[in-house]
């Protein structure tokens, strides 16, 4: 089967670093993704990693670890700005032919404090 | 800057109604996507376009059919609307290593 696991909810404070994990299970990989998604807003890509380890651009960063199916978005010198979802998404090669379908988690609820 | 626009931020319609929900980009991009998006169950493939006349069903085609007679433009069809057909629905564009987001379109049927 198909499945992406995500926290549905996290808390922490501005300034602070926090960690996002993403746990995934699929036929096959071809790559994940992390969006940040405010409020009623659609989702913007923040990266995309397809090989082993770490992935850094600017304040946020994402790790992968295809033997773990495991994942994780990385936030530092948090900002009351990044309060948003966040959704890890899984391209799986054996799905959709040459488009490789994506798979959503159900997305992580980050709520930045003071 | 990528550029995906939808026809409607909101739209109310009632039930029994035909829908057209349109989605154009300026990427030039094979690849057109659209899905729905509902609390608790995160985003859902309704259809995906590879081309011109191509279609694929995604995860969930029932009560949906789409159209993409042009490279830019990938029109999400609801035949029949019914109140489960509530949802915010997005489109997006997308290549091998990214794919972006149109600003969404919150329908609700009554």
């Amino acid at each position: 089967g198909q499945n992406i696991d995500q926290p549905t909810e996290m808390t922490a404070t501005e300034g602070a670093i926090v960690q996002i994990n993403c746990t995934y299970q699929t036929s096959g990989f071809n790559g994940l993704f992390w969006y940040q998604q405010h409020a009623g807003e659609a989702p913007t890509f923040l990266s995309y990693n397809v090989l082993d380890g770490l992935e850094e651009k600017g304040r946020f960063s994402s790790f992968l670890s295809r033997s773990k199916g495991y994942s994780y978005l990385l936030l530092k010198e948090l900002q009351m700005k990044d309060s948003a979802s966040y959704l890890c998404a899984v391209r799986d090669s054996k799905s959709g032919g040459a488009t490789n379908k994506l798979i959503f988690g159900t997305g992580t609820l980050l709520a930045v404090q003071p | 800057d990528v550029k995906v626009t939808q026809s409607s931020r909101y739209l109310v319609k009632r039930t029994g109604e035909k829908v057209f929900l349109e989605c154009v980009q300026d990427m030039d991009h094979e690849n057109m996507f659209w899905y729905r998006q509902d609390p608790g169950l995160g985003l859902r493939l309704i259809y995906f376009s590879y081309d011109v006349k191509m279609k694929e069903k995604g995860d969930i085609p029932e009560g949906y059919s789409v159209s993409r007679e042009k490279k830019e433009r990938f029109s999400l069809i609801l035949e029949s609307a019914s109140t489960n057909q509530t949802s915010m629905y997005l489109c997006a564009i997308g290549s091998r290593n990214e794919q972006y987001f149109g600003p969404g379109t919150r329908l609700t049927v009554t």
